[in-house]
C-alpha cells in the first residue's frame, strides 16, 4: 500500500497570506490527523478528522482550519499567516484508534 | 501543559551499546503509548507500542518497558547501530476517548558512533 502522502513539500509564504496543505492518506483509513512540529514547541496536535467530521480539535487559534473530502483526502488551512507559523505540518492517517502513520509532512516557511 | 515529559534531551551511544529513553505521564486516563522513529526530513516512522495491561514488550532490538504505577514508560534500543541514529519520540493517548490525538514527548535525538 502506498503510504500517506503530503503536497506541496516545501512552501515560502508571507506573512498575512493564507495557505492550503494537502494529505492523502494510506488507502482504506478513514481517520486523518493534522500535527504542527516546530523546534520549540515539538508536535503538537492541531485536529482529527473522521469520515469527513472534526473529531478532535487541539489548542491552536481559529485562523487554523480543516475539512476532509469523501475520499478521506484531508486539507488543511491557515489564513492571516504569522512568522511563528513556520513549521513542519504533518499529516497521519490511521484505520482505527491505535495506529498512526505520518506522512513526510509540508515545510512552511513564513517571511 | 506537557502531559508527557521525555528525557534525556540526546545521548551518544557506542555502537553495540544499549541507548535507554525514559517517559513520564500525567494522565491517568492514557492507555496507549506508541513510540516514534523520525529522520532528518522525514515524518515520525511508528516503531513499537505498549497497552497499559502489559509490563514489557519486545519487538526486534527494540524493548519497551511500562511501570503504571510509577506512570513512567522507557525504550531500550539494545545493540545500537549506526542506523538508528535519529530522534525517537513517546506518546500517549486515550484509546477509549473517540478520535485520535496524540500528546507527545518532546523528543530524543539519539547518535550512534560506530
Amino acid at each position: 500500500k502506498a503510504g500517506v502522502t503530503q503536497t506541496p513539500r516545501y512552501l515560502i509564504k508571507t506573512r498575512g497570506q493564507q495557505v492550503t496543505l494537502s494529505c492523502s492518506p494510506i488507502s482504506g483509513h478513514r481517520s486523518v490527523s493534522w500535527y504542527q512540529q516546530t523546534p520549540g514547541q515539538g508536535l503538537q496536535f492541531l485536529f482529527e478528522y473522521f469520515s469527513e467530521t472534526q473529531r478532535n480539535k487541539g489548542n491552536f487559534p481559529g485562523r487554523f482550519s480543516g475539512r476532509q473530502f469523501s475520499n478521506s483526502r484531508s486539507e488543511m488551512n491557515v489564513s492571516t499567516l504569522e512568522l511563528g507559523d513556520s513549521a513542519l505540518y504533518l499529516c497521519a492517517s490511521s484505520s482505527g484508534v491505535e495506529e498512526q502513520y505520518f506522512g513526510p509532512g509540508t515545510r512552511l516557511t513564513v517571511t | 501543559q506537557q502531559q508527557v515529559k521525555q528525557s534525556p534531551q540526546s545521548l551518544i551511544v557506542q555502537k553495540g551499546g544499549i541507548s535507554i529513553i525514559n517517559c513520564a505521564y500525567e494522565n491517568t486516563a492514557f492507555d496507549y503509548f506508541p513510540w516514534y522513529q523520525q529522520f532528518p526530513g522525514k515524518g515520525p516512522a511508528l516503531l513499537i507500542a505498549i497497552r497499559p495491561d502489559v509490563s514489557e514488550k519486545k519487538e526486534g532490538r527494540f524493548t519497551i518497558s511500562f511501570n503504571k504505577s510509577a506512570k513512567q514508560f522507557s525504550l531500550h534500543i539494545m545493540d545500537s547501530q549506526p542506523g538508528d541514529s535519529a530522534t525517537y519520540f513517546c506518546a500517549a493517548t486515550v484509546i477509549k476517548a473517540a478520535g485520535n490525538k496524540l500528546t507527545f514527548g518532546g523528543g530524543t535525538r539519539v547518535l550512534v558512533k560506530p
